[in-house]
């Protein structure tokens, strides 16, 4: 079968960093996607990586190694309105969206 | 806002009522997606439609109708549901369904069948 694995939740505090891991099994692969959720809205975009290595925007960074099935979010200077959920999703080679549970992220001051 | 709209945000409905969900992009994109997303559950794909053609239907049950008039509207026509089916339904949209386009999602209808 077809799976991704990330934490259901995580507690970071403000300023502080956070990585949120991602490792996955599909069949083939053609790229990971990173979303935002924040609750009672839409999941939005945040990051794509195709080869490996490190993607950086602002203050998330998102990594990918295809050899190992793995992937990672870093949020950097964390913030209130970081509180979120974030979805990591897969396209395998069907161009098939694998999507993964979810990790609730909760920001204390 | 993502350019994706749905209609209605709540909705109630009992297991003999028929209803029907719409969304709407205005981003010029060729493919449309339904999900199912329950608490702590992976996001579940309904239906694809790609350049209006329905692409994938992911063993959904029939009491769930897609229909897909043109590249920028999406239904979902719901009759004699169950309460399983209380969930938030979100639609997305994308350039192509057939390349790794990001997807952009709508705010998504929260249901509740009683």
């Amino acid at each position: 079968g077809q799976n991704i694995d990330q934490p259901t939740e995580m507690t970071a505090t403000e300023g502080a960093i956070v990585q949120i891991n991602c490792t996955y099994q599909t069949s083939g692969f053609n790229g990971l996607f990173w979303y935002q959720q924040h609750a009672g809205e839409a999941p939005t975009f945040l990051s794509y990586n195709v080869l490996d290595g490190l993607e950086e925007k602002g203050r998330f960074s998102s990594f990918l190694s295809r050899s190992k099935g793995y992937s990672y979010l870093l949020l950097k200077e964390l913030q209130m309105k970081d509180s979120a959920s974030y979805l990591c999703a897969v396209w395998n080679s069907n161009y098939q969206l694998i999507w993964g549970a979810g990790t609730k992220l909760i920001i204390k001051p | 806002e993502t350019g994706v709209t749905q209609t209605p945000r709540h909705l109630v409905m009992g297991m003999t009522n028929k209803k029907s969900l719409k969304c709407e992009q205005h981003l010029g994109h060729n493919a449309m997606y339904w999900y199912k997303q329950s608490a702590k559950k992976p996001l579940e794909l309904m239906f694809v439609y790609n350049f209006k053609e329905q692409t994938e239907n992911n063993s959904v049950p029939s009491r769930f109708s897609p229909e897909c008039p043109n590249s920028s509207h999406l239904f979902l026509h719901l009759h004699t549901l169950q309460p399983e089916d209380s969930a938030l339904y979100l639609c997305a949209s994308s350039q192509d369904s057939g390349q790794t386009y990001e997807q952009y999602f709508g705010p998504g209808t929260r249901l509740t069948v009683t």
